[in-house]
């Protein structure tokens, strides 16, 4: 069985502070996926990092894939309050089922 | 643009009771998937779907069945409920199986079992 571990579970940071939050496997993953969720809605994607290595930024989050594809991390640099909310990262299996593996959550509370 | 639309937002049963969760997406999509999102737990796969008129079991399908009679609809039901199945249910839905297929999501069916 596929785990994804991800730290930390909970973050209060204050704003223009930077973070850093991880997924860790001992499985290898195809590709890594990290959602954003807003209360009452559903997880919206973020990005998808395939390659091992690879490294793709938006604005102020920076995302990281492991070169052996078991892991991947977040950093936000100089964190909003808009930047509130459950960051989700997700892994997919070897095989194009489509399925997900999700990690436990990290809920982030950016202070103005 | 609707997306994936879940129904009921919410809903209260007693123990026992049975109910089916509608989930339906406007986007053409071949997969469709049925989570539940528990405090601390992330988000578990109950059941999954990779076209119309095929259903395979997640990673914690017990007590729960499926259905996709149409491509564009996926239900969910409950036959029996019980206080363990009180969750956040997600619909989700994507383009193809690969890894790099992004899911779309529904925004959630809150459901409490007394």
């Amino acid at each position: 069985t596929q785990l994804l571990e991800q730290s930390p579970q909970f973050l209060s940071i204050q704003e223009g502070e930077n973070l850093t939050v991880y997924c860790n496997s001992s499985s290898v993953f195809s590709s890594l996926q990290w959602y954003r969720q807003e209360p009452g809605e559903g997880p919206v994607l973020l990005v998808t990092v395939v390659t091992g290595g690879e490294v793709k930024k938006l604005k102020r989050l920076t995302f990281q894939f492991g070169d052996a594809r078991k892991d991947s991390s977040l950093h936000i640099t100089a964190a909003q309050p808009g930047d509130t909310g459950l960051y989700l990262c997700a892994g997919a299996g070897l095989s194009n089922t489509g399925k997900l593996i999700f990690g436990q959550g990290t809920t982030l509370q950016v202070k103005p | 643009n609707a997306g994936v639309t879940q129904t009921p937002k919410f809903r209260v049963l007693k123990t026992g009771q049975s109910m089916t969760l509608l989930c339906a997406q406007d986007m053409n999509h071949e997969y469709m998937y049925w989570y539940r999102q528990d405090p601390g737990m992330g988000l578990r796969l109950i059941h999954y779907s990779v076209g119309e008129g095929t259903t395979a079991k997640g990673e914690v399908p017990d007590g729960y069945n499926v259905s996709r009679l149409k491509k564009q609809n996926f239900l969910l039901g409950l036959e029996s409920a019980a206080p363990s199945q009180t969750s956040v249910y997600f619909c989700a839905s994507s383009l193809a199986g690969g890894g790099n297929q992004p899911q779309h999501f529904g925004d959630g069916t809150r459901l409490s079992i007394l």
